[in-house]
């Protein structure tokens, strides 16, 4: 079974700056998608981010960033000029077969 | 609003009795997903529908839950003898077989389960 980990369980950033978040899996395949969905608090769940592991180019959606190091199995999220609408717990996610399979999560605190 | 839509989203209910959640995809998706989410942790996959069809369970899935998508439209998930231990987030997704995008997965907004 594929394994996601996030090893930050929590990470503050102030306004306006930038804040990266870690995720590592483990994976066997060549060929697989690695997400970023955001949380809000009693909010549902919206993806972020998509990466495609055969795309050497990292995915970037407007403020959000990923760095994508295939080798490593390392897909960390960067938030730049952060907003006080980015605080969320973020999930990273790997496909696999037809199912996700999510890391524990990072709780984002935006500080004004 | 087109989005995936669960109810109740709420459900308090006292240990030992039967619990049913409903959940709307997006009407064209064909393919809906059924996530469990503890406190503090990430989403587990509990089963997936293509259609009518089910086609993957996980273990999660013990012989007193059980899911249906009869029209291959709305889906339920239904917990008989609740325990303490079902006490959790239940969310629902929906995704289009083939995309675009690929597989991307459509959340609802959950129906969060507390069993006294």
């Amino acid at each position: 079974a594929q394994t996601v980990t996030q090893s930050q369980p929590e990470m503050s950033v102030q306004e306006a700056e930038t804040v990266t978040l870690s995720c590592t899996y483990d994976t066997s395949e060549s060929d697989y998608y690695l997400f970023w969905y955001k949380q809000p608090p009693s909010r549902q769940m919206i993806l972020v981010i998509r990466q495609e592991a055969y795309k050497q180019q990292n995915a970037t959606e407007n403020r959000f960033s990923v760095n994508f190091q295939k080798a490593a199995k390392s897909f960390s999220l960067k938030i730049s000029d952060s907003q006080l609408g980015d605080a969320a717990m973020y999930f990273c996610a790997y496909r696999e077969g037809n199912k996700l399979v999510f890391g524990a999560g990072t709780i984002l605190r935006v500080k004004s | 609003d087109t989005g995936v839509s669960q109810d109740p989203r709420h459900k308090i209910t006292k240990r030992g009795q039967n619990v049913t959640f409903r959940c709307d995809p997006i009407s064209e998706h064909n393919r809906l997903y059924w996530y469990r989410q503890t406190l503090g942790q990430g989403p587990e996959f509990l089963t997936y529908f293509q259609n009518e069809a089910q086609l993957e369970k996980s273990r999660l899935l013990s012989d007193r839950f059980s899911a249906e998508r009869p029209k291959g439209s709305f889906s339920t998930l239904e917990i008989q003898r609740t325990e303490q231990g079902d006490s959790a987030m239940y969310l629902c997704a929906s995704s289009l077989v083939g995309g675009p995008p690929p597989g991307e997965q459509y959340f609802g907004p959950g129906t969060r389960l507390t069993v006294t």
